[in-house]
């Protein structure tokens, strides 16, 4: 089955700075890798997603990019602010196929 | 517009006792999904439903069944509840190869 490996497990930024989360899968029959933020004692929240036919897709101060032949991708968050704080976490699956695997999460942290 | 409802938000049970969950998926959502998340850690797929049967499913004992309903709710049971059994339990409503919106969850402590 798919196996997704998050790095780095913990992360600190200065507010304003650019944060990266990187994540490597093993199936190459994913085709569909959504990124979830969780804040402490809530939901997932997906907040950007991305499709093999596509290498990067933006949406305002974050991004996500696509590398199908190494099998990873990234989560890029930029000029990051105090309520960008929370847990991260990626996904892969195979569309049409809804089940979800996910990373180990990464819990990113703002000074102010 | 409703998002995914769950119920109960939080449940005590003992070891060895049996447990049912519930789920509401948002509107014009047909696909339902369940997961448990342990402290500290990623969601873990456990089963999915779409038209009332269960399509995939995890790597979990039988002891975790579901159940989808007509309009699309569903719950989950998990029998002789073990207390590693404990973690937030989630669903995740879906239209067909569409992404997935969680509830909040319920949170299940065994004792």
């Amino acid at each position: 089955g798919e196996n997704v490996e998050q790095h780095p497990s913990t992360l600190s930024v200065q507010e304003g700075d650019s944060a990266v989360i990187k994540c490597t899968y093993s199936d190459s029959a994913s085709n569909y890798f959504p990124w979830y933020k969780q804040e402490l004692g809530k939901r997932p929240q997906l907040i950007i997603d991305i499709r093999s036919n596509v290498g990067e897709k933006k949406d305002q101060r974050i991004a996500v990019t696509l590398n199908k032949t190494a099998k990873h991708f990234s989560l890029h968050i930029t000029e990051t602010q105090p309520e960008d704080s929370a847990v991260y976490f990626c996904a892969a699956s195979m569309e049409g196929n809804e089940k979800l695997t996910f990373g180990t999460g990464t819990r990113l942290t703002i000074i102010p | 517009d409703a998002g995914v409802t769950q119920s109960p938000t939080h449940l005590i049970k003992t070891r060895g006792q049996q447990v049912t969950l519930r789920c509401s998926p948002k509107s014009g959502h047909d696909t339902v999904s369940w997961y448990q998340q342990a402290l500290g850690q990623g969601p873990q797929f456990i089963f999915q439903y779409y038209e009332e049967e269960e399509r995939q499913r995890g790597n979990f004992p039988d002891r975790f069944s579901g159940h989808q309903f007509p309009n699309y709710s569903s719950e989950l049971n998990v029998n002789a509840l073990l207390l590693g059994d404990s973690a937030l339990y989630l669903c995740a409503s879906s239209p067909r190869r569409k992404g997935a919106t969680f509830g909040s969850g319920t949170r299940l402590t065994v004792v």
